[in-house]
């Protein structure tokens, strides 16, 4: 089952902040964030992990309520480069369960 | 390193014809995944393999089938193509199970059924 994002798009003038949100019905052991710009690839961006590590980089941060089964996703001074669309990914859900389940994402846009 | 590889880049397919979406990663990579994407529906799991000779389905298995038998190939067949199918097709792959890990996007195969 896909996790839900919201808000479905943003626009930002340079320099604003947003928050995005994911959120799950299930357990998770992860919580993942892409970006992909239009025409490309999806790129991580990071990871959340239950029990509180996280891996990633780029000036982006991001907190996940292992209680809530939900992640937020921050942007910070934002620049045109955000621009692009963000997904989450919760993975392990369940014991054995292997499959990473993207949301159907949320489209920033950054103007000057 | 080349990463992940997806070849054709583009493919048009007539109704009824099937194919086979190749996927190969350099990285030694367990997990391998494929994902369709479709305006407004985000990513979604068609089949995933966390390593040689074992595949799972994920959220869209239906119209396709998958095998695993090197650690750096995880082909996508078409059975019986179908206007539904149109889609961008993702391969990933990452380290481990892929779960707490990064995954790693080949550039997508545009696929149109006509």
């Amino acid at each position: 089952q896909q996790p839900v994002q919201s808000p479905q798009a943003v626009i930002l003038r340079e320099g604003e902040d947003a928050v995005i949100n994911c959120s799950s019905s299930k357990a998770l052991y992860s919580v993942h964030w892409y970006r992909q710009k239009h025409g490309e690839a999806p790129v991580f961006l990071m990871i959340l992990l239950k029990g509180g590590e996280q891996k990633g980089h780029e000036k982006i941060s991001a907190s996940f309520n292992e209680k809530k089964q939900q992640s937020s996703l921050y942007l910070t001074a934002s620049q045109l480069s955000y621009s692009g669309t963000y997904f989450c990914g919760t993975g392990g859900s369940g014991a054995g369960s292997y499959q990473l389940t993207f949301g159907k994402g949320t489209k920033l846009s950054v103007i000057p | 390193n080349a990463g992940v590889t997806q070849t054709p880049k583009f493919q048009v397919l007539k109704t009824g014809q099937s194919m086979t979406l190749q996927c190969a990663q350099d990285m030694n990579h367990e997990y391998m995944s494929w994902y369709r994407q479709d305006p407004g529906m985000g990513l979604r799991l068609i089949h995933y393999s966390v390593g040689a000779g074992i595949t799972d389905q994920g959220e869209v298995p239906n119209g396709y089938n998958v095998s695993r038998s090197t650690t750096e190939d995880f082909p996508l067949r078409l059975l019986s193509a179908a206007p539904s199918q149109t889609s961008v097709y993702f391969c990933a792959s990452s380290k481990g199970t892929g779960m707490n890990t990064e995954a790693f996007f080949g550039q997508g195969t545009r696929l149109t059924v006509v």
